[in-house]
């Protein structure tokens, strides 16, 4: 059974980075699949955040895209988020997901990060 | 920037009844890329139909989608109280490779 298990710190200071780490059970992420990152600020919508493949190839959203980087830990069987910059905006709950097949197939249980001095 | 529009915002129903929520495209989508998702307060969203019309590993068979071009729909055959939730909408491009969802449609109880 995949679980995917979202950790890092649940408070960032303004202009700080934020940063995430999703460990990956029960499936190698050295799959053909995609490892996501979607975000749900309180009593929102979601947003996609970006894609890694294990090659290292990564696809962004591109209203965030100057500000994130998502990396990949095969030894690890793990994956990360990175986040600069931040903003009481970004202020969410944060997914981490497996997709494939154009969709999002398993989720983490989310963290929330509250970004705040 | 394809834009998923869904409706209503809220929908009113009772167990036993069949739901139908939209999911509008603002522009034709290949019906590969249309999903639906089920969000439960507190909880992440949980997969409930891809390709349109593909239920996920699980998911019963009250949950049906179908749809083509700008218009897609999610129908729940037969409401069970566990079934009060939000849905999303959401739309796969690959080039570039992005996810949109919709804003959210609330199922709630009559």
């Amino acid at each position: 059974q995949v679980q995917l298990q979202e950790s890092g710190p649940g408070l960032v200071k303004p202009s700080g980075t934020l940063s995430l780490t999703c460990a990956v059970f029960g499936a190698s992420i050295s799959s053909g699949d995609w490892w996501t990152w979607v975000r749900q600020p309180p009593g929102k919508g979601l947003e996609w955040i970006g894609e890694i493949h294990h090659s290292g190839t990564a696809h962004y959203n591109a209203s965030l895209k100057s500000r994130v980087t998502l990396s990949v830990d095969k030894s690890n069987n793990q994956f990360s988020l990175k986040l600069t910059s931040v903003t009481a905006a970004d202020t969410a709950v944060y997914y981490c997901v497996r997709a494939y097949s154009s969709a999002l197939f398993y989720w983490g249980q989310g963290t929330l990060v509250t970004v705040s001095s | 920037e394809i834009v998923l529009t869904q409706s209503p915002g809220t929908l009113s129903l009772s167990p036993g009844e069949r739901a139908t929520l939209s999911c509008r495209a603002s522009q034709s989508v290949g019906s590969t890329y249309l999903a639906w998702y089920q969000q439960k307060p507190g909880q992440a969203p949980r997969l409930l139909i891809y390709a349109t019309d593909s239920r996920a590993t699980g998911i019963p068979g009250r949950f049906s989608g179908s749809g083509s071009g700008t218009d897609f729909t999610l129908t729940i055959s037969g409401l069970e109280s566990e079934d009060f939730a939000v849905y999303f909408c959401q739309h796969y491009e690959s080039s570039p490779p992005r996810y949109t969802f919709g804003q959210g449609t609330k199922l709630e109880i009559k």
